[in-house]
């Protein structure tokens, strides 16, 4: 079957590090995504993942191991606007369909 | 940002009506998605294309249908609208070129089923 788990809610603070982190089973893999959705927004991609390590793109990291289907979402120096909701996606198998199965989101709070 | 425009916006509508929203994109991207987004599910795929007239399931896709007459255009149809399909619904594009072939997501469309 097809399964992926992140933590509903966090909690953190600004200026702090927050890890969010997304466990996998799925029936093929092709790549991790990261998604940011701010409330009554669209998605929106952060970050993509294909081999083992960290990718990190400015205030924000993405690792991945594929061994232990896992990956984590870190968010350095936290800011306000970091308030929303991340979600976890995976590409199901190669070929040009290019579908993803989401995760259910882990909906962020940063407190000042 | 990816062109992609969604309309209506916001519809309510009655049990049992027909239902037609429309995701309209202007980066010429040969793929396309619909997906409803509900507490508790997250994000899934109703449908999705893979170019003009090619179009295939996702994992919730009855109760829906879906044309794309051309590139520009993909039109997701409830038949008989449920209230089960009360939802927030995304189009979304991708391009086969590039690293990741990331999804960008239209704004979206509030559908309630009275």
């Amino acid at each position: 079957g097809q399964n992926i788990d992140q933590p509903t809610e966090m909690t953190a603070t600004e200026g702090a590090i927050v890890q969010i982190n997304c466990t996998y089973q799925t029936s093929g893999f092709n790549g991790l995504f990261w998604y940011q959705q701010h409330a009554g927004e669209a998605p929106t991609f952060l970050s993509y993942n294909v081999l083992d390590g960290l990718e990190e793109k400015g205030r924000f990291s993405s690792f991945l191991s594929r061994s232990k289907g896992y990956s984590y979402l870190l968010l350095k120096e936290l800011q306000m606007k970091d308030s929303a909701s991340y979600l976890c996606a995976v590409r199901d198998g190669g070929g040009a369909t290019n579908k993803l199965i989401f995760g259910t989101g882990t909906l962020l709070a940063v407190q000042p | 940002d990816a062109g992609i425009t969604q309309s209506p916006r916001h519809k309510v509508t009655e049990t049992g009506t027909p239902v037609t929203l429309r995701c309209h994109q202007t980066e010429n991207h040969r793929y396309m998605y619909w997906y409803r987004q509900d507490p508790g599910h997250g994000l899934r795929l109703i449908h999705y294309s893979y170019g003009v007239k090619d179009t295939d399931k996702g994992e919730v896709s009855d109760g829906y249908s879906v044309s794309r007459s051309k590139t520009e255009d993909f039109l997701l149809t409830l038949e008989s609208a449920t209230s089960s399909q009360t939802s927030v619904y995304f189009c979304a594009i991708s391009e086969s070129t590039g690293r990741s072939f990331e999804q960008y997501f239209g704004p979206g469309t509030r559908l309630t089923v009275t």
